[in-house]
């Protein structure tokens, strides 16, 4: 039982660029997100699912897509890298996304933007 | 807008000692109050957490005193250990069904805590 994966740890970006970061989780979760963690800002939703198929936008939407055909993978998708998107990005999923339920997070990717 | 604010930003405490962190909130339709503990390279994980309808959580060490009319709680870790050395989060979740806090967990800006031995 691996919990929630992400690939890669690390990555670096140019301006313009487009990439997609990898989330997977073992555990048969229906509740996916993403968040952002900034210095001084915790950590910000960006968008989430509440099963596959379903996904709606957290707090800091924009530059960003996902989609979720599998229970397992939420992929976050960087659509046109800017130096603003420089964070750690983690994933986490819980069994439904109630407030009891705990959620899970992976161990994050680095991401920079030049 | 940030709906829920932790204070302080630091703490330095000496082995043995006790930490408090700080949190306010605004939405008074939060239902669940979780704090999650983070070290350097990892994830957060959840630590402790609690409902509104409670004034206090004990788990070993770690204590939530919540303050309904006051929107506050805070997290105190007694007999504190180098080992708890980690950024601390207050999150709350909930908030009215078809708003936007519903179903999603909010955090404070975090704490960095280090314990000297």
């Amino acid at each position: 039982n691996a919990g929630v994966t992400q690939t890669p740890k690390f990555q670096v970006l140019k301006t313009g660029q487009s990439m997609t970061l990898q989330c997977a989780q073992d555990m048969n979760h229906e509740y996916m997100s993403w968040y952002r963690q900034d210095p001084g800002m915790g950590l910000r939703l960006i968008h989430y699912s509440v099963g596959a198929g379903i996904t709606d936008q957290g707090e800091v939407p924009n530059g960003y897509n996902v989609s979720r055909s599998t229970t397992e993978d939420f992929p976050l998708r960087l659509l046109s890298a800017a130096p603003s998107q420089t964070s750690v990005y983690f994933c986490a999923s819980a069994r439904y996304g109630t407030s009891t339920d705990t959620q899970y997070f992976g161990p994050g990717t680095r991401l920079t933007v030049l | 807008q940030q709906q829920v604010k932790q204070s302080p930003q630091s703490l330095i405490v000496q082995k043995g000692g006790i930490s408090i962190i700080n949190c306010a909130y605004e939405n008074t339709a939060f239902d669940y109050f979780p704090w999650y503990q983070q070290f350097p390279g990892k994830g957060p994980a959840l630590l402790i957490a609690i409902r509104p309808d409670v004034s206090e959580k004990k788990e070993g060490r770690f204590t939530i005193s919540f303050n309904k009319s006051a929107k506050q709680f805070s997290l105190h870790i007694m007999d504190s250990q180098p080992g708890d050395s980690a950024t601390y989060f207050c999150a709350a979740f909930g908030g009215n069904a078809g708003g936007t806090s519903y179903g999603k967990l909010t955090f404070g800006q975090g704490t960095i805590l280090t314990v000297h031995p």
